[in-house]
């Protein structure tokens, strides 16, 4: 069964750092994309960002609202990837969802991990 | 960016109705669209991937059709699981986008 678990979230300050993992099994990890998708409470989805496998590069790609503050990395051996967050914001505080994909778009998801950005 | 139009933002229905909803793309994807249900405290699970093609597991009662710019999911006979709330998601061109969503509930 394909699973995908976040995790690492948390209530941090604005300007602090945090880095979320997600970590998949029931699949080989580095065949396939990683996405992260937010969602703030009670409202709708949002796209942040997507690291494509090593045999198409492995480059990464991300929104307007976080590129140059968030990176995303993976360590296939591990079957986990990494979104690594700076400069946060309050604007920032959402559940964050991981999803594999293949060739067309985002398939199963994990259950997500809560970001607070607060003072 | 392209912008994705979903509608309605709601809609009340009975069980064994017959549900539309749409997604209109500011400009051409192609195919390039899926179809997600998400319940509360849940995570998204694909219905509709490249616009028409069902999900592995998923009731027949679901289809999706459209390409270019207009695209529709159809759940015929609504069932009692299937109150939730819908979006269709581009991956055609970054920034991917999503619809606003659709709230599907009970009359």
């Amino acid at each position: 069964e394909v699973q995908l678990v976040e995790s690492g979230g948390g209530l941090e300050q604005p300007g602090r750092s945090l880095r979320l993992s997600c970590t998949g099994s029931g699949f080989t990890f580095g065949d396939f994309d990683v996405t992260w998708v937010r969602q703030t409470p009670g409202k709708g989805l949002e796209w942040v960002g997507f690291i494509r496998r090593k045999a198409h590069g492995g480059t990464t790609e991300f929104a307007a609202s976080v590129k140059d503050r968030f990176t995303i990395s993976r360590d296939d051996s591990k079957s986990t990837a990494y979104l690594q967050m700076n400069s946060l914001k309050t604007e920032d505080t959402a559940i964050y969802h991981c999803s594999r994909a293949g060739g067309y778009g985002p398939a199963e998801w994990g259950q997500g991990t809560l970001v607070t950005v607060s003072s | 960016d392209i912008q994705m139009t979903q509608s309605p933002s709601s809609l009340s229905a009975s069980v064994g109705d017959r549900v539309t909803i749409t997604c209109r793309a500011s400009q051409g994807i192609r195919n390039d669209l899926g179809w997600y249900q998400q319940k509360p405290g849940k995570a998204p699970k694909r219905l509709i991937y490249t616009a028409s093609n069902l999900q592995s597991g998923v009731p027949s009662r679901f289809s999706g059709s459209g390409s270019g710019t207009e695209f529709t999911l159809t759940i015929n006979s609504l069932q009692p699981e299937d109150f939730a709330t819908y979006y269709c998601l581009q991956h055609n061109s970054y920034p991917w986008t999503f619809g606003q969503g659709t709230k599907v509930d009970i009359k």
